[in-house]
């Protein structure tokens, strides 16, 4: 099983539209979690750190589900601007550097 | 603001030239890393270090070897290049080794081994 596991996409939703997207870990040691965005040939940046309690950024809410090892991004009200490549990272506990899935990739439509 | 700089944007090797990639962070982090990063297999961990002259191995170094001599510079040393070794290489640096610390990525290089 791979570390770090997402839907593989792509998704292709109208300007507008709810998407989520869903991301397991296997390391139950694992301490941090984050989304981060990579638009097309440029390097990945930080959208999101994600809490345990929930978390939530304008249009984004981030969700983490320790027990079940899950980890969930929401976008609401989908711009064409949010078109880019959303990668689940995890930290696998202290000292150890993050861990990325294979990202999955969001095409808004208008 | 942050920077993370690597040295070449795009970089054309021949089979059994020794590369070295070089990454350069302005912020005083302690951790720097090397990915790679390769179409249907996302970012793959090469080398990470905590401290000047520490280094550990991710989860792919075969072929690859890291030196940082200064705090701010992280290199990476492609020992004999292949073509299994076409790649985007990406450098990231993160302040410290605590939980929750944004990592910053620079810009990428794209290798091509021929």
């Amino acid at each position: 099983r791979k570390e770090v596991e997402q839907d593989p996409g792509p998704f292709n939703v109208p300007e507008g539209a709810t998407v989520a997207f869903n991301c397991t870990y296997s390391n139950s040691a694992s301490q941090s979690f984050f989304w981060y965005r990579q638009d097309c040939r440029k390097e990945p940046k930080l959208l999101m750190s994600v809490y345990s309690s929930g978390n939530e950024d304008g249009r984004f809410t981030a969700q983490l589900n320790r027990a079940s090892q899950y980890i969930s991004l929401l976008i609401r009200d989908s711009k064409l601007s949010d078109s880019a490549t959303y990668l689940c990272v995890v930290n696998r506990q202290a000292g150890t550097a993050l861990i990325f899935g294979k990202g999955t990739t969001l095409s808004v439509s208008s | 603001d942050v920077k993370v700089t690597q040295s070449s944007r795009y970089l054309v090797k021949r089979t059994g030239e020794k590369v070295f990639l070089e990454c350069v962070q302005d912020m005083d982090h302690e951790n720097m890393f090397w990915y790679r990063q390769d179409p249907g297999l996302g970012l793959r961990l090469i080398y990470f270090s905590y401290d000047v002259k520490m280094k550990e191995k991710g989860d792919i170094p075969e072929g690859y070897s890291v030196s940082r001599e200064k705090k701010e510079r992280f290199s990476l040393i492609l020992e004999s290049a292949s073509t299994n070794q076409t790649s985007m290489y990406l450098c990231a640096s993160r302040r410290d080794r605590a939980y929750g610390t944004e990592a910053f990525f620079g810009q990428g290089t794209r290798l091509t081994v021929v």
